[in-house]
């Protein structure tokens, strides 16, 4: 079956850098394209980043551009998402998501970032 | 950006009732639109894509329409495991945004 796994959370300083993963398994990661959607506390969802099947093409929140990195290794099958620069705003569960309509979601990481 | 505005912000039913939850997007966006559910401490979970598809081992109490701006989910019978808040997404254009979510509560 589908599973998706996070990894990589944690409290980190602000200005400091953290990566995180999605292991994918029960399926052909390679051909998907995959998310990273995050959840501040008590809020909504925000989309965060996207990344084409085969890496090749990435988008970007404005509110993550140029400090949150996507990327994947399909030979592992594994999404990761590179995030420098941590601000306090980015204190929230990180999820990835398989599919350009996010059909399956992971458990979530959660990310805090604070002194 | 495509904003997407989801009505009302709560919502108060009773097991049995059916509900119905608005989506509107700020320009159109074809059928590119899809529904989560998610309950507290929990991951979302897909019910719907393509604004009117159920993704497989949804129940068909589960239904959405729309196309162009507005779209519309409804759940009919509800039973207590519905009890949840429900969010509308737009897939046509980047950046992909998120409506500000409906909490369903017992009546």
């Amino acid at each position: 079956q589908v599973q998706l796994v996070e990894s990589g959370g944690g409290v980190v300083q602000p200005g400091k850098s953290l990566r995180l993963s999605c292991a994918a398994s029960g399926f052909t990661f390679s051909i998907y394209p995959m998310h990273w959607v995050r959840q501040a506390p008590g809020k909504g969802l925000e989309w965060v980043a996207l990344v084409s099947f085969d890496g090749g093409n990435k988008y970007y929140a404005d509110s993550v551009k140029g400090r949150l990195t996507i990327s994947r290794d399909n030979s592992k099958n594994i999404l990761y998402l590179e995030m420098n620069s941590l601000r306090p705003e980015d204190t929230a569960v990180y999820y990835c998501a398989r599919r350009q309509d996010f059909d399956f979601w992971g458990q979530g990481t959660l990310v805090t970032v604070s002194s | 950006d495509i904003q997407m505005t989801q009505s009302p912000s709560t919502l108060s039913a009773s097991v049995g009732d059916r509900v119905t939850i608005t989506c509107r997007a700020s320009q159109g966006i074809s059928n590119y639109l899809a529904w989560f559910q998610q309950k507290p401490g929990k991951a979302p979970k897909s019910l719907i894509y393509g604004a009117s598809t159920l993704h497989s081992g949804v129940p068909s109490k589960f239904s959405g329409s729309g196309s162009g701006t507005d779209f519309t989910l409804t759940i009919s019978g509800l039973q207590p495991e519905d009890f949840a808040t429900y969010y509308c997404q737009q897939y046509k254009s980047y950046p992909y945004t998120f409506g500000q979510g409906t909490k369903l509560e017992i009546k």
